[in-house]
């Protein structure tokens, strides 16, 4: 069985700092890595995947995430925080030779001007 | 192009109403997925399908649940007798094949059943 677990519910940071939401992950085979971004009424965006070679990984809008394996993480990061980043971020996983996605419960993140 | 479309896109029923959702998938997508997002969670799977068939059905929390695919592109989710505890955001989501495809999710249908 594989699960997902987001570390904070909510987020808040200043316009122009560093973001960093957090995932750990359990599989019991080599995973596939998911960010997605979710915006008021609006359907999931993918940010940004992991499935093999590089484990650093960049996506849209200046967001990337790490895959350490060591660690089972997967960490989204932004070295600086815009206003249009304010949106609720889900970290997912899925079996190498599976299907599905398994979502963690999100991280709102807010942006302080 | 056209993204996935569900409609409608918010449903009111009353408990123990029959209702349908539907999903209209991206033209040429042969995989499509349905999610269920609680208030406060995580969207969870239900059923997927590829082609017309159903592949994995093991998230449907019950028989009450029920889903379609019968020419292996629009989708219908069916929910019977309804109950306060289905109220949800129904999403549904389409890739061109399954495993190393995308998934495109649409915007979701709001289930409200009072």
């Amino acid at each position: 069985a594989q699960s997902v677990t987001q570390l904070g519910s909510h987020v808040s940071v200043s316009e122009g700092a560093l973001v960093l939401l957090r995932c750990n992950y359990s599989s019991s085979v080599p995973p596939y890595l998911f960010w997605y971004v979710q915006y008021p009424n609006q359907g999931l965006q993918l940010l940004l995947k992991y499935t093999t070679g590089a484990t650093l990984v960049k996506g849209i809008n200046g967001f990337e995430a790490e895959f350490k394996k060591s660690e089972t993480s997967f960490h989204l990061t932004k070295p600086s925080a815009h206003m249009s980043d304010a949106a609720e971020y889900f970290c997912a996983v899925r079996k190498s030779s599976g299907d599905k996605l398994t979502f963690g419960t999100g991280t709102r993140l807010a942006v302080r001007p | 192009g056209a993204g996935v479309s569900q409609t409608p896109s918010n449903k009111v029923t009353e408990k123990g109403k029959y209702v349908e959702l539907r999903c209209d998938p991206i033209s040429g997508h042969t995989a499509l997925y349905w999610y269920r997002q609680s208030l406060g969670q995580g969207p969870e799977f239900l059923i997927y399908f590829q082609g017309t068939g159903a592949a994995d059905d093991s998230g449907l929390p019950n028989d009450r649940f029920f889903a379609v695919r019968p020419e292996g592109s629009v989708s219908t989710l069916k929910i019977q007798r309804t109950e306060r505890g289905d109220s949800a955001v129904y999403l549904c989501a389409s890739s061109q094949g399954a495993r190393n495809n995308e998934q495109f999710f649409g915007p979701g249908t709001r289930l409200t059943v009072l």
